[in-house]
């Protein structure tokens, strides 16, 4: 398995607060991912980035920001946390544009009440 | 924007039957291909993936997908279904507009039935 650790695992929070997720990999992979999974929504993507500070927005990007300092860490924070941003978060890797696939995290469970 | 359909949210078989699972993507320009599934409370494993070589893939726990870029296809198949084969499987299409993004299809609960 894809050495991808994602923190916390279960989160419940409330509207209005700042909560940051991270995600941790130990592959040295150039990409990193944020999604999020709701029911019949798939997967969507929130940010993503492409190399140290260099990140950009996905598909839902609105209420989220991200940080990439270090190859192995790639940050979530929920600046003002709302009930719709309730969800299961999942961050993934990939090594290069080429030829490769994502790996995925095991998720985090997010609920704001 | 790429965008990835997966026809039936919800596809029920019969243990030994034939699965086939739907996928069309938008892209003009041929994408790299994937499939997913994924087991209740777990993240994504890859089922399979095209990158341009043969049309035809095969993958793990038998599942094998064709790409045919006539009909911007790549549905996913397996000739005899098993109970374990129960989960929820994801198309994801890298390309198109943008290579650096993955774009995923909403995903189509299998259920085997004994």
């Amino acid at each position: 398995d894809a050495g991808i650790t994602q923190s916390p695992r279960h989160k419940v929070t409330e509207t209005g607060t700042p909560v940051t997720l991270r995600c941790h990999q130990t592959e040295n992979h150039r990409y990193m991912y944020w999604y999020r999974q709701d029911p019949g929504h798939g997967l969507r993507l929130i940010h993503y980035s492409y190399g140290v500070k260099d990140t950009d927005k996905g598909e839902v990007s609105d209420g989220y920001s991200v940080s990439r300092s270090k190859t192995e860490d790639f940050l979530l924070t929920l600046e003002s946390a709302t009930s719709s941003q309730t969800s299961v978060y999942f961050c993934a890797i990939s090594e290069s544009v080429v030829n490769t696939e994502a790996f995925f995290g095991q998720g985090t469970r997010l609920t704001v009440v | 924007a790429q965008s990835v359909t997966q026809l039936g949210s919800h596809v029920s078989v019969s243990e030994g039957a034939l699965v086939l699972l739907r996928c069309n993507y938008s892209s003009s320009v041929p994408p790299y291909l994937f499939w997913y599934v994924q087991y209740p409370n777990q993240g994504l494993q890859l089922l399979l993936k095209y990158t341009s070589a043969a049309t035809l893939v095969k993958g793990i726990n038998g599942f094998e997908a064709e790409f045919k870029k006539s009909e911007t296809s790549f549905h996913l198949t397996k000739p005899s279904a098993h109970m374990s084969d129960a989960a929820e499987y994801f198309c994801a299409v890298r390309g198109g507009d943008n290579f650096n993004k993955f774009y995923f299809g909403s995903g189509t609960k299998l259920n085997v039935k004994p």
